[in-house]
C-alpha cells in the first residue's frame, strides 16, 4: 500500500532533550516535505526537499534541522526543543522534485502530535 | 504571510445539500489544489486545477479557479455525513528563484454535514 508513514505519532517530552521524527514512504517520490499545522495559523512549511541531498528552507525553519540521505527517508530533528514547537507534525511526499516538484498531489502522513514541556 | 485563505471559516449544512467554499490568494500561481484533513488525520488530496484551467469536476466535487479575482471555489454536491471534515486550499506560487519549492496552504473551513 501505497503511503507515507511517520513516527512516533504521540510524544511527550522535555524542554533540551533533543528529538527525530521519522518519516518514510514507499512511493519512490523525490519531493518530501515537513509541516507544523496550529490553531488558527493554519499548515506552515518548515523544511522541503527536491531530491535526495537537497534540502531547503520553508516559512518556519528556526529551531528544526531535516535530512535526506536516502530518497524514502526524511527525518525532521529538534536538536533543543522549547515549548512553542508543540504541535501537530505532517510529512508529505510526491512524485517529482526540480523546477515545478510542488505541482503535484501530496501524500500526507498521519501526523506526530509533539508536546514539549 | 497565508496564501490562501478560505471562506467561510465553518459551514454546517443538512445531508443532501449543496457545500460552497471559497480560496482567495494574492499572488500569481502554477496551480491550486484543494485538500480534505479529517479529524486527527492527515490531509487528502482531492483535485489539482492548474492556472490555465477554469473549471475541473471529479465525482461529486466541482472547482472553479477564476485568476482574474485570484480565487477559487470548492463545491461539493449532494453532501453526506462522511463529507464532515475540513477542507484546505493550497496554492503553488510563481517562484521568482528557480527551483524554489513551496506549496502555501489556507486555514481551511470546516465543514459539518448534519444528518
Amino acid at each position: 500500500e501505497a503511503q507515507v508513514t511517520q513516527n512516533p505519532r504521540y510524544l511527550i517530552t522535555v524542554t533540551g532533550k533533543k528529538l527525530t521524527v521519522t518519516c518514510s514512504q514507499n512511493m519512490n517520490h523525490e519531493y518530501m516535505s515537513w509541516y507544523r499545522q496550529d490553531p488558527g495559523l493554519g499548515l506552515r512549511q518548515i523544511y522541503y526537499s527536491m531530491n535526495v541531498e537537497v534540502t531547503d528552507k520553508g516559512d518556519v525553519p528556526e529551531g528544526y534541522k531535516v535530512s535526506r540521505k536516502e530518497k524514502r527517508n526524511f527525518p525532521l530533528i529538534l536538536e533543543s526543543p522549547s515549548p512553542n514547537q508543540t504541535s501537530l507534525y505532517f510529512c508529505a511526499s510526491s512524485l517529482r522534485g526540480g523546477w515545478g516538484g510542488s505541482n503535484q498531489p501530496q501524500h500526507f502522513g498521519d501526523g506526530t502530535r509533539l508536546s514539549i514541556l | 504571510s497565508q496564501q490562501g485563505e478560505e471562506d467561510p471559516q465553518a459551514l454546517s449544512i443538512q445531508e443532501g445539500e449543496n457545500a460552497t467554499m471559497n480560496c482567495s490568494y494574492k499572488t500569481s500561481i502554477n496551480n491550486l489544489q484543494w485538500y480534505r484533513q479529517n479529524s486527527g488525520r492527515g490531509l487528502v488530496h482531492l483535485i489539482l486545477i492548474r492556472s490555465n484551467e477554469r473549471e475541473k469536476h471529479s465525482g461529486r466535487l466541482r472547482v472553479t479557479l477564476d485568476t482574474s479575482k485570484k480565487s477559487s471555489s470548492l463545491l461539493i454536491t449532494a453532501s453526506r455525513a462522511a463529507d464532515t471534515a475540513s477542507y484546505f486550499c493550497a496554492t503553488d506560487p510563481q517562484a521568482l528563484i528557480q527551483g524554489a519549492q513551496k506549496l502555501v496552504f489556507g486555514q481551511g473551513t470546516r465543514l459539518t454535514i448534519n444528518p
